[in-house]
């Protein structure tokens, strides 16, 4: 299974920029990054995905190098509502009909006012 | 629409004791999902179904069971509960397996005493 890795925690101060980075260097060519988030004790929601292209919606932008090995997520003008754990996630192998995502340990974005 | 629904949204059981988590959604999603999340972990895989009458095994299956006999419910069962299930149990769906958004329930959160 391709395996993420992101940093433990990160701050961000209100109204400013957060940059989440990922690191995806064993995701295969036609296999998506997704991104979720969790705010305190809720069910993950998710947030984004991107194949190889730059992505953006209404919740964030997501940046994938060239190479597909890694990736960041950015919150263009965070608030103090963010502050969550955001996980990178690959699919599991073989998941393209089951839809099976691996969820690790994430990022735990503190927003600062 | 509600979405997923978890019932209970919490329980306190004793060891040995058995008990029924039920999921229920509400947007007729063919694939459904049972994770489980210790302390400060992600969300871990216990057993997924990809339509109606089927289940299959996630990363962690071993003391649970499930059951898909209407579209919209997948039950999660403990047997003989044991302290290391103790947990939060997060219920999730998504229309199809190549679907990149997973909708989650609120959580039914476990305590094995």
């Amino acid at each position: 299974d391709a395996k993420t890795t992101q940093p433990t925690s990160m701050d961000c101060a209100e109204g400013r920029a957060a940059n989440l980075p990922c690191n995806h260097s064993t995701i295969s060519g036609n296999e998506y990054v997704y991104w979720y988030r969790q705010i305190h004790s809720q069910g993950p929601q998710y947030i984004i995905h991107g194949l190889k292209n730059n992505e953006t919606n209404e919740m964030a932008s997501l940046i994938i190098t060239e190479d597909r090995k890694s990736s960041t997520l950015i919150l263009p003008h965070a608030t103090l509502r963010d502050t969550a754990v955001y996980y990178c996630i690959a699919p599991a192998k073989g998941s393209s009909n089951t839809g099976k995502l691996i969820f690790g340990q994430g990022t735990t974005l503190q927003v600062k006012p | 629409n509600a979405g997923v629904t978890q019932t209970p949204k919490f329980r306190v059981l004793k060891t040995g004791q058995s008990m029924t988590l039920l999921c229920a959604q509400d947007m007729n999603h063919e694939y459904m999902y049972w994770y489980r999340q210790d302390p400060g972990m992600g969300l871990r895989l216990i057993h997924y179904s990809v339509g109606e009458g089927t289940t299959a095994k996630g990363e962690v299956p071993d003391g649970y069971n499930v059951s898909r006999l209407k579209k919209q419910n997948f039950l999660l069962g403990l047997e003989s509960a044991a302290p290391s299930q103790t947990s939060v149990y997060f219920c999730a769906s998504t229309l199809r397996g190549y679907s990149y958004e997973q909708y989650f329930g609120p959580g039914t959160r476990l305590t094995v005493t």
